[in-house]
């Protein structure tokens, strides 16, 4: 089955930890992004990656790291420079995004919801 | 301005009837626009693309696209009480990197 998997699903963190997300796809994919949603929010975009070894800062980057070592994988680190960490992560998948290119249909992890105690 | 507007709801619909979703949005150049169905506690669900001006339909749903006005929305005919869930538009920012920006959401409670 192709599609995008994210781990864990529930996480907890510590003050002044370190955490790191997990999201691969297997869907042949060039893009992958991280957003971050909070209730009553729409999705903030936090990096995005169009090609491996390639990433970028979306509008939501401090206290966030990520890397793009293989395609199939785009893995998230929420830093403890982050304060208000406690959030729903979502990671999505599409296409190269281009100005022509029309069908960037960008698909979803089922997400992993992280909480500061 | 947002750059996508959407009402939040709730909009409140008796099973059979006909959903409307509305959405606007601010980028001019924008041409691809998304329909999610997010359910609650789950991740988005892409259920409609729509690129040209008009109607395009799917099953139940139906989504139109009005690029002058800078309005696109979604209509679910024959709502059924499992359509209840928070539908999010999102629209391809023609400006600097293609991102999509998200409105808020609607959410759509379906009643029996």
């Amino acid at each position: 089955d192709g599609g995008i998997t994210q781990s864990p699903k529930y996480l907890f963190r510590k003050e002044g930890q370190n955490v790191t997300l997990s999201c691969e796809q297997n869907l042949n994919h060039d893009a992958m992004y991280w957003y971050r949603q909070d209730p009553g929010q729409g999705l903030r975009l936090i990096y995005y990656s169009q090609i491996v070894n390639d990433f970028q800062k979306g509008d939501i980057a401090e206290g966030y790291s990520v890397s793009r070592e293989k395609k199939e994988s785009f893995p998230l680190t929420v830093t403890s420079a982050q304060k208000n960490p406690t959030a729903f992560y979502l990671c999505a998948s599409s296409t190269y995004p281009t100005p022509q290119a029309l069908y960037n249909e960008q698909f979803f992890g089922p997400g992993t919801r992280l909480t500061v105690l | 301005q947002k750059e996508v507007e959407q009402n939040s709801g709730p909009l409140s619909v008796p099973e059979g009837a006909i959903a409307s979703l509305n959405c606007t949005y601010s980028d001019r150049g924008s041409q691809s626009f998304f329909w999610y169905r997010q359910y609650s506690g789950k991740s988005p669900e892409l259920i409609m693309s729509i690129y040209s001006n008009g109607d395009k339909e799917d099953g139940r749903f139906t989504a139109q696209l009005n690029k002058a006005s800078q309005y696109v929305s979604l209509l679910i005919r024959d709502s059924q009480p499992s359509d209840s869930a928070t539908y999010l538009c999102a629209v391809k920012w023609q400006t600097g990197f293609q991102k999509l920006v998200f409105g808020t959401g609607t959410r759509l409670l379906v009643s029996p």
